[in-house]
């Protein structure tokens, strides 16, 4: 079965603009995660999903990121007003559940985002 | 406030050799553990766990051993393999239910094994 797959693999962007990542969960998964991984340093997390509704969004730097998983499967992750530190490689994952059970997290590849 | 630390940046091996990798944590509602391996341009893969129950998880050539009284964990790759040269890295998750399974990841380890 297909992996995790985000669109698109890169993105660059002008300082102010308005950017759409998009995540493909595995089929089946009702866990889906985002992190941002800035260069040197791990993955941090931002939103995580349990179906449609995000379950914890204390990740999210500030307002003008935003999440939506509207049918329970693909997710977008939303940023408004790209700042240059918003660059960063965006990584998405999913799981079979969320809650309370040892479930390893797939990733997807990531979308490296250049804010210029 | 790193609550997750991979001291070492990078670490060179000969083939053949072990590879150590280390990793210390702080928060202690920490109760599972995943190693994760990540090439170039490609997501983290996971490549093994351990619980907080147990004090070692061997799969193959990968071992990762708990001590949570000094809240750290290590992972061997004996023998090492040109192919494992990689960034690794180790990742938490949290028992607090509200917390759901997002993970806490530390800050890599680049492995470069050597023919």
């Amino acid at each position: 079965g297909a992996g995790v797959s985000q669109t698109p693999s890169n993105k660059v962007t002008e300082k102010g603009k308005y950017v759409e990542l998009r995540c493909d969960p595995i089929s089946g998964h009702t866990a889906l995660y985002w992190y941002r991984q800035s260069l040197g340093q791990g993955p941090e997390f931002l939103i995580y999903f349990q179906g449609t509704g995000a379950a914890d969004d204390s990740g999210l730097p500030n307002d003008r990121f935003f999440a939506v998983r509207p049918e329970g499967s693909v997710s977008t992750l939303k940023i408004q007003r790209t700042e240059r530190g918003d660059s960063a490689v965006y990584l998405c994952a999913s799981s079979p559940t969320g809650q309370s059970s040892y479930n390893e997290q797939f990733f997807g590849p990531g979308t490296r985002l250049t804010v210029l | 406030d790193q609550q997750v630390k991979q001291n070492s940046p990078s670490l060179s091996v000969q083939e053949g050799r072990i590879s150590i990798l280390n990793c210390d944590y702080t928060n202690s509602m920490f109760d599972y553990f995943l190693w994760y391996k990540k090439y170039p341009a490609e997501g983290p893969t996971f490549l093994i766990s351990i619980s907080s129950i147990k004090d070692k998880n061997e799969d193959g050539r990968f071992t990762v051993f708990l001590n949570k009284s000094a809240k750290h964990l290590s992972l061997h790759i004996v023998p090492s393999q040109p192919g494992d040269s990689a960034v690794y890295f180790c990742a938490a998750r949290s028992s607090i239910k509200a917390a759901g399974n997002k993970l806490t990841f530390g800050g890599g380890t680049r492995v470069l094994v050597k023919p």
